[in-house]
């Protein structure tokens, strides 16, 4: 089955900076990646996806890449605020939903 | 449109009992997948119901069940449960499914914890 890894585990950067998350699947026939935000005590919130025919995709400050042959995808932050900061979880979908272990990102004001 | 709502939100078991959750989509959405939450195990899949029909499943023992209804609402059930049951489940709807890159809404969630 899918297999989702997720890199780093914890992640600190400063007001402004910019945030990295990496994540690697197994299965070359997963076709759907999103990514959640989830606040303390709050439900998974989807902030951006990206289709396996697409190699990257931006909304505002945040961004996804997404490379199927290395079968590795990424989340970018870029102007990172206190209010970013959250648990990220990467997921692949084939038929079913696998994630990776999260990023617990703090945003130092 | 009301989000997707589970009931009970705490729930207070103890080994060797079995539970049920609930878990109403957004009106309109036909997919239900289910998921449990724990700090060691993160968020790991347990089953989708689309139309009343399981379409596919996680890797959780036969004690983790579930069914939809004709109204998309949804319900697991866990028999026989364990210390290692205790954790945050969630359930989210789609219109039509998890392979049809629909995004997910899910749930507040339904605390268990096993004593």
């Amino acid at each position: 089955g899918e297999n989702v890894e997720q890199h780093p585990s914890t992640l600190s950067v400063q007001e402004g900076d910019s945030a990295v998350i990496k994540c690697t699947y197994s299965d070359s026939a997963s076709n759907y990646f999103p990514w959640y935000k989830q606040e303390l005590g709050k439900r998974p919130q989807l902030i951006i996806d990206i289709r396996s025919n697409v190699g990257e995709k931006k909304d505002q400050r945040i961004a996804v890449t997404l490379n199927k042959t290395a079968k590795h995808f990424s989340l970018h932050i870029t102007e990172t605020q206190p209010e970013d900061s959250a648990v990220y979880f990467c997921a692949a979908i084939n038929n079913d939903m696998r994630f990776g272990a999260g990023t617990r990102l703090t945003v130092k004001p | 449109k009301a989000g997707v709502t589970q009931t009970p939100r705490y729930l207070i078991k103890t080994r060797g009992q079995q539970v049920t959750l609930s878990c109403s989509p957004i009106s309109g959405h036909r997919s239900v997948s289910w998921y449990q939450q724990t700090p060691g195990q993160g968020l790991q899949f347990l089953f989708e119901y689309f139309s009343e029909t399981q379409r596919n499943k996680g890797n959780f023992p036969g004690r983790f069940s579930g069914r939809q209804f004709s109204n998309s609402r949804s319900e697991m059930n866990v028999s026989t449960l364990e210390l290692g049951d205790s954790a945050l489940y969630l359930c989210a709807s789609t219109p039509s499914g998890l392979a049809t890159y629909n995004e997910q809404f899910f749930g507040p969630g339904t605390r268990l914890t096993v004593l």
